[in-house]
């Protein structure tokens, strides 16, 4: 199957410093990533949709100054939490879709294993 | 905007039962995935069905498009079943693509 990783796994960090998690699809291009938020016994809350090459669309209510995304390739998708707060603390998920091809189906969805923020 | 709710919300099962989750939506969708999230956190891709059924060894997917519900149906529970299971819905919108996800089905699997 498509494998996505996510890195790092989790991070504590103090309040108003920044975090960068990274997303990477490792054997297949995705056309767009995706950065999700979870809080516990919660569903996943769809944050922004990233485009490689331009730039993120953010869902409502997502402050798009605080949560930067950056697209930089059809493997590589970056969330950045800049002057992270003790609310800011969660589970970030980033997923890929797929191009579609071989036994691939066009958008179908492929999670990476999830990012536990901590802010202090 | 498109509402996504699962049934039920909880769920507690012994060893070797059958079960039936189900997806509603409120809104035409693109296409629909269902997935179970281990107690880390992983989310594991079950199905990927648009439409009609599909069968994965003990678990199977109906989606009825045109009446806006799917269903998932576990038969044989075991223990490695435990976990939430979520629907999510795809969405073509403003030149985007999107999903939204369903409120969850928190399963237990007793031994």
């Amino acid at each position: 199957g498509a494998v996505v990783s996510q890195h790092p796994s989790w991070v504590i960090c103090k309040s108003g410093t920044s975090v960068k998690i990274e997303c990477r699809s490792l054997d297949f291009q995705a056309t767009t990533m995706f950065w999700y938020r979870q809080f516990p016994k919660q569903s996943l809350m769809l944050m922004a949709t990233s485009n490689e090459g331009s730039k993120a669309t953010y869902e409502q209510g997502v402050e798009k100054d605080k949560f930067l995304i950056n697209h930089a390739s059809l493997t590589l998708s970056t969330l950045t939490v800049t002057s992270a707060h003790p609310e800011d603390s969660s589970f970030y998920i980033c997923s890929a879709n797929s191009a579609g091809g071989g036994n691939r189906p066009y958008n179908e969805q492929f999670f990476g294993p999830g990012t536990r923020l901590t802010v202090l | 905007g498109i509402q996504v709710e699962q049934s039920p919300p909880d769920l507690i099962l012994q060893e070797g039962a059958n079960s039936t989750l189900r997806c509603n939506f409120s809104d035409s969708v693109n296409n629909l995935q269902w997935f179970h999230q281990n107690p880390w956190g992983q989310l594991i891709n079950l199905f990927y069905i648009p439409s009609g059924t599909k069968q994965n060894g003990r678990l199977s997917a109906t989606t009825v498009a045109t009446e806006r519900y799917s269903l998932l149906y576990i038969s044989s529970s075991q223990t490695t079943d435990s976990g939430v299971y979520f629907c999510a819905v795809g969405l073509s919108t403003s030149g985007t693509y999107k999903y939204i996800f369903g409120t969850g089905t928190r399963l237990k699997v007793l031994a």
